[in-house]
């Protein structure tokens, strides 16, 4: 079974704060993704990669940065937490390529006060 | 302007009954389709897809329907099951153009028993 972790379940930081949200997965896959999920807005995707060290923004990058030093881990930076950051975080992985489903984490309830 | 949406907040269905969630599409480009389902504390989990070169496919108690014409998918589930009751995301993908998903806003299913 394909297996992604999150480094958190639940996270409550501060306005201005600098937080890391990390994600590993025991697959090998070489697509990794972070969204956030929102009430009636579904997931959205933050950014994505599809190697290590390679990175492409998805539809809601601002605020965030990412960073993947390892093929296994995937890491979700904000570098100045705002309170309209609160949010469910989700990672995700798939294979390579096109056509494959993604395989989720658990999920990081994270909020900002 | 979201590309794939989910008219319908919420559904309730008595078990045993037949569920239909339903999904609408405005990328023509869109060539893979899934559905994922998600308990609440829980990251998605997928549940059944379809290619565009097909208009029906069937896994145990779910069939999805492909529309292409009118740009619209639908999730069978028969019977409706307690269970079943959980948030369903519709997702769609051009398949090579990587992995990208791009996600509906969500319905969330009741079921009672």
């Amino acid at each position: 079974d394909v297996k992604v972790t999150q480094s958190s379940r639940y996270l409550v930081k501060r306005t201005g704060e600098k937080v890391f949200l990390e994600c590993v997965q025991d697959m090998d896959h070489e697509n990794m993704f972070w969204y956030r999920q929102d009430p009636g807005l579904g997931l959205r995707l933050i950014y994505f990669s599809y190697d290590v060290k390679m990175k492409e923004k998805g539809d809601i990058p601002e605020g965030y940065s990412v960073s993947r030093e390892k093929k296994e881990r995937f890491s979700l930076i904000l570098e100045s937490a705002s309170t309209n950051q609160t949010s469910m975080y989700l990672c995700a992985s798939s294979l390579g390529g096109g056509g494959y489903e993604q395989y989720f984490g658990p999920g990081t309830r994270l909020t900002v006060t | 302007d979201q590309q794939v949406k989910q008219n319908s907040p919420s559904l309730s269905v008595q078990e045993g009954r037949i569920s239909i969630l339903n999904c609408d599409y405005t990328n023509s480009m869109f060539d893979y389709f899934l559905w994922y389902k998600k308990y609440p504390a829980e990251g998605p989990t997928f549940l059944i897809s379809i290619s565009s070169i097909k208009d029906k496919n069937e896994d145990g108690r779910f069939t999805v329907f492909l529309n292409k014409s009118a740009k619209h998918l639908s999730l069978h589930i028969v019977p409706s099951q307690p269970g079943d009751s959980a948030v369903y995301f519709c997702a769609a993908s051009v398949r090579n153009a990587g992995n990208m998903l791009t996600f509906g806003g969500g319905t969330r299913l009741m079921v009672k028993p």
